[in-house]
């Protein structure tokens, strides 16, 4: 089946700091990757979605300039939180899709990653 | 529809009885859905999925129900296992000219006691 891979599984960083997270679709083309959040206990949140090449469209209340998504080959997809605060310290988890609709069954979903901001 | 800032409602069960998750939504234009299994510290796995124009629909030892009178889903897990734990959600894709991002409900905690 398909997979996607998400890189790191966890990471602490200072206050201030900024922090990549990588999103990869290891045996398909990602047309389309979407992030989302999830604090503890609650659902997950989507933040963007994006497309190879193109800008990401960011949901309503998602700061852009914080949250910096790439998406600049169909296997490769990546979130920069910048200047992180404790506050967006979360479960950050991303899914592919690939440019045919395949239903519920295209969507796969990263194992995620816990970032702490110290 | 979005649930976000809502604390997932927990549901505790014996194992082997079955298991009911309830999923409401808002919008009668609504036509498929998609029940999500996302276990402790993992992303979501695809359950199942029904579109509008079915009632029931089943897969091994799950079985989803519509009510577009009501806009209600529900996922029903039968012999309920202690692997069976987990949160699970249901999830609405929006149309593929908004990518079809998927949005998804509240969730609800299942536990299943030995």
């Amino acid at each position: 089946g398909a997979v996607v891979s998400q890189h790191p599984s966890r990471v602490i960083c200072k206050s201030g700091t900024s922090v990549k997270i990588e999103c990869r679709s290891l045996d398909f083309q990602a047309t389309t990757m979407f992030w989302y959040r999830q604090f503890p206990k609650q659902s997950l949140m989507l933040m963007a979605t994006s497309n190879e090449g193109s800008k990401a469209t960011y949901e309503q209340g998602v700061e852009k300039d914080k949250f910096l998504i790439n998406h600049a080959s169909l296997t490769l997809s990546t979130l920069t939180v910048t200047s992180a605060h404790p506050e967006d310290s979360s479960f950050y988890i991303c899914s592919a899709r690939p440019g045919a609709w395949r239903g519920g069954y295209g969507y796969t979903f990263g194992s995620g990653t816990r970032l702490t901001v110290v | 529809g979005e649930s976000v800032g809502l604390h997932l409602p927990t549901l505790s069960v014996q194992e082997g009885d079955n298991s009911i998750i309830n999923c409401a939504y808002s919008n009668s234009a609504s036509d498929y859905f998609i029940w999500y299994k996302q276990e402790s510290g993992k992303g979501p796995q695809f359950i199942i999925d029904i579109r509008s124009n079915m009632d029931k629909r089943q897969g091994q030892r799950v079985t989803v129900l519509l009510n577009k009178t009501v806009k209600h889903l529900s996922l029903q897990i039968a012999a309920t296992q202690p692997g069976d734990s987990a949160v699970y959600f249901c999830a609405e894709p929006k149309g593929l000219n908004q990518g079809g991002k998927l949005i998804f409900g509240q969730g609800t905690e299942l536990s299943v006691k030995p």
